[in-house]
């Protein structure tokens, strides 16, 4: 079974700081993703970036990177000069076999 | 425009009357995929389909059906609603994924539907 715990609830950043949410996961399959997605207040899901597991090099797009460690099954989303738009729910997800499984959530609030 | 759409966006309904929410993709997307997001549970995976007339269970089908007789189409059925799946549902869309990459791939999310079972 294919697991993703994010254990931070709430994350509090000042603007124009760097932010690590965390994600760890769980899963016996060899070939895998990792995902992360944004959903505003709005509610819209907003994706954000893809790791695969056979990726050597880690995965950017812009602001967010994702420091992925293989041996610690750990995904965690970096996010560099926050703004205050990136105030929002952030979802880490496991792929794999068609099956997409996400975690809790973490709600980033960005202070100016 | 790409886009995945549903339809009705919000809905109030009573226990035990069948309802259909439908989902729309232009894109072309081979898998399609149905989520329920609920308070502190983040989103959970109902049913999935990796092409037309192949569909298979998520995590969460009970009380669920879908078929997927058309490409662009994926619609959710709930043929006696109970209160507890009151739920904010999503439907989303991807490519089959080229090379190494796993999937599913990046998905596109419908705007999602507000569902109420009264």
């Amino acid at each position: 079974a294919q697991k993703i715990t994010q254990t931070q609830p709430g994350m509090f950043v000042q603007e124009k700081e760097a932010v690590t949410l965390d994600c760890t996961y769980d899963t016996s399959d060899p070939s895998y993703g990792l995902f992360w997605y944004k959903q505003p207040s709005s509610g819209e899901m907003i994706f954000l970036i893809y790791q695969g597991s056979y990726d050597q090099q880690n995965a950017t797009e812009g602001r967010y990177s994702l420091n992925f460690q293989k041996a610690r099954k750990s995904a965690n989303l970096v996010i560099s000069a926050s703004q205050l738009g990136d105030s929002a729910m952030y979802f880490c997800a496991l792929g794999s076999n068609y099956k997409l499984t996400f975690g809790k959530g973490t709600l980033l609030t960005v202070n100016p | 425009e790409a886009q995945v759409t549903q339809n009705p966006r919000y809905l109030i309904t009573v226990t035990g009357k069948k309802l259909t929410v439908t989902c729309s993709q232009n894109m072309n997307h081979e898998y399609m995929s149905w989520y329920r997001q609920d308070p502190g549970l983040g989103l959970r995976q109902i049913y999935y389909s990796m092409n037309v007339e192949v569909t298979d269970k998520g995590d969460v089908p009970e009380g669920y059906k879908v078929s997927r007789k058309e490409k662009r189409n994926f619609p959710l059925i709930l043929e006696s609603p109970s209160p507890n799946q009151t739920s904010l549902y999503f439907c989303a869309s991807s490519l089959y994924p080229s090379g190494d990459q796993v999937p599913p791939y990046e998905q596109y999310f419908g705007p999602g539907t507000r569902l109420t079972v009264t």
